[in-house]
């Protein structure tokens, strides 16, 4: 089925371990976003890219990074992890203009000790 | 920039009850507004959208969202509330670009009482 593809869907990780999580979208959208949820707060944007080799920072950067180095994929790197990165991620795509609005993943359940 | 409100963090209504969520947006241009439901423990999916069409746009489950430009509110409504629908409802706004970001809303958890 066409969607976006989130791996893994659970992690727990230690304070300092770094980690990749994946994401992959097969509809050819030009523009990914990483997103992270938490109680009472919606959800925040972590970094988006609006195609190939460009990315861009969201509201909540901090600790992590990404690349886009295909139009498929877009993964999401902790560097060192925290406990305060303990959060549930999604990971969006879209077509260009925007019209249709986001397609989401089904998360990826990150705990941090 | 754009962003939107969702008023009231929690909502119960009675089964057969009529839903009603709020949001409210600002953009200094016209936007393109959603609405998303999360069901526990999954991913947001799309339940309508306003995309300067007409103003009353009707989405999957028998929701409904009016929106009025003169009010900067974009309300998601249904007639007869199903245990079904309990669920978080996210309310975004975005613009016509293709580097414009989607804002959301701070949820609204919607519960039905039997």
């Amino acid at each position: 089925n066409a969607g976006v593809t989130q791996t893994p869907k659970f992690q727990v990780l230690k304070t300092g371990q770094s980690m990749t999580l994946q994401c992959a979208q097969d509809m050819n959208h030009e523009y990914m976003s990483w997103y992270r949820q938490d109680p009472g707060m919606g959800l925040r944007l972590i970094h988006y890219s609006v195609g190939a080799g460009i990315t861009d920072q969201g509201e909540v950067p901090n600790g992590y990074n990404v690349s886009r180095s295909t139009t498929e994929d877009f993964p999401l790197r902790l560097l060192s992890a925290a406990p305060s990165q303990t959060s549930v991620y999604f990971c969006a795509s879209r077509s260009t203009g925007g019209a249709e609005g986001y397609t989401f993943g089904s998360g990826t359940r990150l705990t941090v000790v | 920039a754009q962003s939107v409100t969702q008023l009231g963090s929690h909502v119960s209504v009675s089964e057969g009850a009529l839903v009603l969520l709020r949001c409210n947006y600002s953009s200094s241009v016209p936007p393109y507004l959603f609405w998303y439901v999360q069901y526990p423990n999954q991913g947001l999916q799309l339940l309508l959208k306003y995309t300067s069409a007409a103003t009353l746009v009707k989405g999957i489950n028998g929701f409904e969202a009016e929106f009025k430009k003169s009010e900067t509110s974009f309300h998601l409504t249904k007639p007869s509330a199903h245990m079904s629908d309990a669920a978080e409802y996210f309310c975004a706004v975005t613009l016509y670009s293709s580097a414009s970001k989607i804002i959301f809303g701070s949820g609204t958890r919607l519960s039905i009482r039997p």
